[in-house]
């Protein structure tokens, strides 16, 4: 059962554009949601989280939109950049009830074109 | 600079033998630690919760006689793949909450072991 669904699989975007990418997840326990960006050869590294009380997070050019009802989450990147090329991986967790295991998306590969 | 640890960064073994991969915690002492394998394009994959001084929690699925995980001090945890056999090679990664808020904290996580057995 995949329990984070996340699309699209590959995304391109010209420089100075905006990436978004989606998350749908089914577990209405989940409540803490990440963003992760990882590099080929690399570990993912935390970009954003959110938790559910709150509709919209932003830290610089990333910003997370949070739909509760919809059991919907996205990462939009303003002004994308060539190095902003990576995969991302949304992911959820039960902070409490599962010992902060999180459940990842099945990432999407996005690349910036200058 | 990297607060999680992992070594050796890469790995190739013959089918058959057995690999360690640490994973440390360099910055203040973990009691929980996750690893995680990913397979080239796919997503990571919780294998099992690392927990020190007890026996790991293991996912659904996951062999723990063929993966064995030990957590014997607080800033160390080890995945052993032991009968290595090609269909094990992937990258696994571990990691560790933040410091300070338990599990109310982000993940942090290596920058992973890539295995190839052949």
């Amino acid at each position: 059962q995949q329990q984070v669904k996340q699309s699209p699989q590959s995304l391109i975007v010209q420089k100075g554009g905006i990436s978004i990418i989606n998350c749908a997840y089914e577990n209405t326990a989940f409540d803490y949601f990440p963003w992760y960006q990882q590099f080929p050869g690399k570990g993912p590294a935390l970009l954003i989280a959110i938790r559910p009380d709150v509709s919209e997070k932003k830290e610089g050019r990333f910003t997370i939109s949070f739909n509760k009802s919809a059991k919907q989450f996205s990462l939009h990147i303003m002004d994308s950049q060539p190095g902003d090329s990576a995969t991302y991986f949304c992911a959820a967790s039960e902070l409490y009830n599962q010992g902060g295991k999180l459940i990842f998306g099945q990432g999407t590969e996005l690349s910036v074109k200058p | 600079g990297a607060v999680v640890s992992q070594h050796p960064s890469w790995v190739i073994c013959k089918s058959g033998t057995s690999v360690k991969i640490e994973c440390r915690s360099l910055d203040f002492q973990a009691t929980t630690m996750f690893w995680y394998r990913q397979f080239p394009k796919q997503s990571l994959m919780l294998m099992a919760t690392s927990n020190e001084g007890s026996k790991a929690t293991y996912e659904q699925g996951v062999e723990k006689d063929k993966f064995l995980i030990n957590h014997a001090s607080l800033t160390l945890s080890t995945l052993t793949v032991t009968s290595a056999h090609p269909e094990d090679s992937s990258f696994y990664i571990c990691s560790r909450h933040a410091p300070g808020q338990g599990f109310n904290s982000p993940l942090h996580f290596g920058n992973g072991t890539r295995l190839t057995v052949t």
